[in-house]
């Protein structure tokens, strides 16, 4: 089994939808991540949390929400899906500070908004 | 803004060859630098880390930093094409919250 689980997987959905994107990790790690990936445009990271109490935002978080349920537990959320909220979405974790750009990912949740 | 910029290639060598990869950043206070390959289709996975002017080699890949003139590199040695693949150079910003990715050079190496 994946230490980094997301799920779903696959998801289509249509533009004004709610949709949550569910991360789970097994490797013990206090600090959680959520990217998006898009051609040509690289990783962007949306939201991070270095414990349950602590939630930042990164480069691009309008439009989106998190939760952190647990320690092992991070969630997406786009409220109201837009066509432009198409991307791959990527779950990472790591270690402490001085490890905390050694990222382990998930295997990724693909989103299409029509 | 915080800017991490890399040639989106591709870049083509032959098997056996040198790949170079390039990474230029913004944040004079970057301190962690880091390279990932991702396959296609695959989510990335750290290869390389370094975090002080000079190389540091690990088997065929070789990561030099020079944070005067904020250039980050990785050269793979003996290229096979099982090493044909997205390289995501990255960094830390934010002293030191954030790690923020370039958008990744595509290698091919041709057998």
């Amino acid at each position: 089994d994946a230490d980094v689980t997301q799920t779903p997987r696959n998801r289509i959905t249509k533009t004004g939808k709610r949709i949550m994107l569910e991360c789970s990790q097994t490797k013990g790690h206090d600090r959680m991540y959520w990217y998006r990936q898009d051609p040509g445009l690289g990783l962007r990271l949306i939201y991070y949390s270095f414990d349950v109490k602590d939630i930042n935002k990164g480069e691009i978080s309008d439009g989106y929400s998190v939760s952190r349920q647990a320690q092992a537990k991070f969630s997406l959320s786009l409220e109201s899906a837009i066509p432009n909220q198409t991307a791959l979405y990527f779950c990472a974790t790591s270690r402490d500070r001085g490890h905390h750009g050694e990222l382990f990912f998930g295997e990724g949740s693909r989103l299409t908004v029509l | 803004q915080k800017e991490v910029e890399q040639n989106s290639g591709p870049l083509s060598v032959p098997e056996g060859a040198i790949a170079s990869l390039n990474c230029t950043y913004s944040d004079r206070g970057s301190q962690s630098f880091f390279w990932y390959r991702q396959y296609s289709g695959k989510s990335p996975e750290l290869i390389m880390s370094i975090y002080s002017n000079g190389d540091k080699e690990d088997g065929r890949f070789t990561a030099q930093l020079n944070k005067a003139s904020q250039y980050v590199s990785l050269l793979i040695r003996d290229s096979q094409p099982s090493d044909s693949a997205t390289y995501l150079c990255a960094v830390t910003v934010q002293a030191g919250t954030a790690l923020i990715f370039g958008k990744g050079t595509t290698l091919s190496v041709s057998s």
